[in-house]
């Protein structure tokens, strides 16, 4: 899988809009991009992922840029319960999962 | 629906002693996978399953670890003669099928702790 880079922490007030950035700059054309995140001691819970196209599910939207060096997790209207850390992966079609430091994202009142 | 489920949520076993966790996959999961994640690390993948059959073992830390899978469902991680270092969350995740187009789905783990 290639190597993913995404910040140490965030911060977001509760109700506005998270926005979690992650580079991938050596993404090759056959590796998805994965979003996953882990709630404290509970498992990884899967978010969404896509390939080239930007995808939404009832959980957030993911954003792709063209050149898919780059992507944006998005939570619309981020709540307390969203406080977790998130996962970026590259991943090619190999069958395990990598996750990497992660962002660890805060939501505030 | 359903998740993923694994039995039993704690464990805590003497150092020596042998010990059995189990996964319940999504029904209808065909691929079926187990990590590890010590406290404050990464996934460790160990094995996968793709039916019963279990392709890449690459993972399992030694001989003392083994994993089945029967019925295309229920399977069972064992660690034989546990030593202190086995002492992690062991994850286990079910997809519709394997390869990167298809989800992971997790359990909650179960918390292995030997002393």
């Amino acid at each position: 899988d290639a190597k993913t880079t995404q910040p140490t922490s965030m911060d977001c007030a509760e109700g506005r809009a998270a926005n979690l950035p992650c580079n991938h700059s050596t993404i090759s054309g056959n590796e998805y991009v994965y979003w996953y995140r882990q709630i404290h001691s509970q498992g990884p819970q899967y978010i969404i992922h896509g390939l080239k196209n930007n995808e939404t599910n009832e959980m957030a939207s993911l954003i792709i840029t063209e050149d898919r060096k780059s992507s944006t997790l998005i939570l619309p209207h981020a709540t307390l319960r969203d406080t977790a850390v998130y996962y970026c992966i590259a991943r090619n079609a190999g069958n395990m999962l990598t996750f990497g430091g992660g962002t660890r994202l805060m939501v505030k009142p | 629906g359903a998740g993923v489920s694994q039995s039993p949520s704690n464990k805590v076993t003497e150092k020596g002693k042998d010990v059995e966790l189990r996964c319940d996959p999504i029904s209808g999961h065909t691929a079926l996978y187990w990590y590890r994640q010590r406290l404050g690390q990464g996934l460790e993948f160990l094995i996968y399953f793709q039916g019963n059959s279990a392709p890449d073992k690459s993972g399992l830390p030694s001989d003392r670890f083994s994993a089945e899978r029967t019925g295309e469902s229920v399977s069972t991680l064992t660690i034989q003669r546990t030593q202190q270092e086995d002492s992690a969350v062991y994850l286990c995740a079910s997809s519709l099928g394997q390869g990167a187009f298809y989800e992971q789905y997790f359990g909650p783990g179960t918390r292995l702790t030997v002393t």
